[in-house]
């Protein structure tokens, strides 16, 4: 069975860019979520989406949103990049919301310069 | 959010035993869990413990949870350099987020 697998691996954009990763998670998982992984802050929830529907947000600006597609795969986008928004993202995904089995990809470094 | 915290580093010779510690905050969790990240990869589930657990072992990993002092612990025997990595703890609520602790990095010296 296939991992969760998240596309780009790498990026590099500029202040005031926007952007968009995608996840795409494991066969059969309908749940996703995304955390934001820097030095500084170590690992930080986003948000949580299931058949859809966000259930969960972490404590993100608006600048952060995301959505989730009908076959369960998952977009973030990140709009008018700030230097700070330099991160490791990653997707994790699990059958249900909030389950005790979550799996991850192997995330997206963005860099913004 | 809940405050999970973590040791930043830790260094054992191969072969020796290693533990890793954690304390959280949050009385209600449900599960508590330990995830170990490689360089340049995402992380991966190594074990996770129901909080009406008081140890769970698998293999060379046993987990300690001490729901008293909100104390949780991972420890490997016999570590090898393969398992050095940064090893992270992590708890939930049913039906909630994930917090992270801030990571523990693991080297192990040949």
């Amino acid at each position: 069975k296939a991992g969760v697998t998240q596309t780009p691996r790498y990026l590099i954009k500029t202040r005031g860019q926007q952007v968009t990763l995608s996840c795409s998670p494991i066969s059969g998982h309908r749940s996703v979520s995304w955390y934001q992984q820097t030095p500084g802050q170590g690992l930080q929830f986003l948000f949580e989406y299931f058949s859809e529907t966000q259930r969960n947000k972490g404590n993100f600006p608006g600048r952060f949103s995301g959505r989730q597609f009908s076959n369960s795969r998952s977009e973030m986008n990140v709009s008018t990049l700030e230097l700070g928004d330099s991160a490791l993202y990653l997707c994790a995904s699990s059958l249900v919301p909030a389950s005790y089995e979550q799996y991850f990809g192997p995330g997206t470094r963005l860099t913004v310069t | 959010g809940e405050d999970v915290e973590q040791s930043l580093f830790l260094s054992v010779r191969e072969g020796d035993s290693s533990v890793i510690n954690c304390t959280y905050t949050d009385s209600s969790s449900t599960y508590l869990y330990w995830y170990k990240q490689e360089p340049g990869a995402g992380l991966q589930l190594l074990t996770y413990i129901f909080s009406n657990m008081d140890m769970k072992q698998d293999q060379r990993l046993t987990v300690l949870l001490n729901k008293k002092d909100k104390h949780l612990s991972l420890r490997i025997a016999d570590t090898q350099t393969g398992d050095s990595a940064i090893y992270f703890c992590a708890e939930s609520t049913t039906g909630n987020q994930f917090y992270f602790g801030t990571g523990t990095s693991l080297t192990v010296i040949p």
